[in-house]
């Protein structure tokens, strides 16, 4: 099993630019979540998608950031315009309904906005 | 959802037994605890979960006292790739799960 896929790993953008962070789930898996680490507030839930559907979008911070998963198999999520406040690692993680508690994480996408 | 308290960090040193207590005074009859860790720059990693008693898994120890309100996660032996940072999670499986990670423990262990 590959695990969660997180493509770009390292993204680096000036201010005002799109910014689209990509995520390949667990095969099988029907939730999945997008996070954001920071060493002030720590890892903080985004988004939440179960059976490809936002379930819980209450920890978006603002209209710039937007997701959306099409199928199964793939997730996006994007900010735009970026702003240097949006720097941090943001993670994927994606879990299996037999056990939703244990989530799955990919390897993060580092953002860094000049 | 119920809110846990963990120690920021903690010291060991190889071989030792580390133990390391969360506190969730207002959990609920639903919930389950769970614990993640999380080496520097990788994503968080399932290590156990329960909800009563002890439980026990190739990596750890869990141990829940029987009103619940604290959990003790233990590490046998601990060895210098055992340092990263630990978190306590309290949530309950309602068809949904959304999980609150707090800012954990960040367990160094020294040669």
């Amino acid at each position: 099993d590959a695990g969660v896929i997180q493509s770009p790993r390292h993204e680096v953008t000036e201010m005002g630019q799109e910014v689209t962070l990509r995520c390949k789930p667990i095969s099988g898996h029907n939730s999945l979540f997008w996070y954001r680490q920071t060493m002030m507030r720590g890892l903080e839930l985004l988004i939440y998608f179960n059976n490809n559907v936002p379930i819980d979008d209450s920890g978006m911070p603002e209209d710039r950031f937007s997701a959306k998963m099409p199928n199964a198999s793939f997730s996006t999520l994007k900010i735009q315009p970026s702003e240097p406040r949006d720097s941090a690692v943001y993670f994927c993680a994606s879990s299996a309904a037999r056990d939703p508690d244990t989530q799955y994480f990919g390897p993060g996408t580092r953002l860094t906005v000049l | 959802l119920a809110k846990t308290t963990q120690p920021i960090s903690m010291d060991s040193y190889e071989g030792q037994e580390v133990n390391i207590t969360c506190s969730h005074n207002n959990i609920a009859t639903n919930d389950y605890i769970t614990w993640y860790q999380q080496f520097p720059s990788q994503g968080p990693r399932f290590i156990i979960q329960g909800y009563k008693t002890k439980v026990t898994n190739e990596v750890a120890s869990l141990f829940i006292p029987a009103d619940r309100k604290s959990s003790t996660l233990s590490l046998p032996r601990v060895s210098l790739s055992d340092t990263a940072v630990y978190y306590c999670l309290v949530g309950a499986y309602s068809g949904y799960s959304t999980l609150t990670f707090g800012k954990g423990t960040m367990l160094l262990v020294s040669p």
